[in-house]
């Protein structure tokens, strides 16, 4: 299987502030890399799919980045009602696996 | 509005089955893979199974091969996971999901249900 590791495991921001979460495949995984963002006790959200293309509906200021092992997920500025964990996931080969999560917490 | 909502979670007492649904709603589901992932009380989100669009291809994670079967019935528009024999370490919250792909197997989950529990605990 491959395994997906996310940094930081969590992360204190303020709001406004840019923030960047990495995500590494133990393999190339070439663009089969996803990320999702899950607020406590809600579904998670599909936000960025293929690396960079960003799902309908989720804001400007979510941006991914990457390819082969190492990935990026970048909040430009971020706002209160983006405090939630973020997971990134690859697609490139079964089992399709998550990496454990990043939370991001207010400062 | 597109919708997944899934039923049958509940308590069931190690080595119990159980059976969940996924009802699909606003969006054609005989045409998209679907997918089960889980999550165990306050850990990460790992997927369980999938099954094809016409229900002639599934996968499993290795945790539950054997274990698990995902079916579906096109015409009701419902997804279902059979669980056997299960273990304390199933316990999760249990979610549906459609995958991004449409008929074109993706892995990856754009509707996501709002969950079911299932405990597993004597």
């Amino acid at each position: 299987d491959i395994q997906m590791t996310q940094s930081p495991s969590s992360l204190s921001a303020s709001v406004g502030d840019r923030v960047t979460i990495t995500c590494r495949a133990s393999q190339s995984i070439s663009t089969y890399l996803n990320w999702y963002q899950q607020k406590p006790g809600k579904t998670p959200k599909l936000l960025i799919y293929a690396v960079s293309s960003l799902q309908s509906g989720v804001p400007s200021r979510f941006s991914g980045s990457g390819s082969g092992t190492d990935f990026t997920l970048t909040i430009s500025s971020l706002q209160p009602e983006d405090f939630a964990t973020y997971y990134c996931q690859q697609s490139y080969s079964t089992p399709p696996t998550f990496g454990q999560g990043t939370k991001v917490e207010i400062k | 509005e597109v919708q997944l909502v899934e039923s049958g979670g509940g308590l069931v007492q190690p080595g119990g089955s159980l059976r969940l649904s996924c009802a699909a709603s606003g969006f054609t589901f005989s045409s998209n893979w679907m997918h089960w992932v889980r999550q165990a009380p306050g850990k990460g989100l790992v997927w369980v199974s999938r099954i094809k669009s016409d229900g002639s291809s599934t996968s499993y994670a290795d945790s539950v091969k054997g274990r698990f079967t995902i079916s579906r019935d096109n015409a009701k528009n419902t997804l279902y996971l059979q669980m056997n024999s299960l273990r304390a370490e199933d316990t999760a919250v249990y979610y549906c999901a459609r995958d991004l792909g449409g008929s074109y197997k993706v892995d990856g989950f754009d509707i996501w249900g709002q969950g079911t529990m299932v405990t597993v605990a004597s």
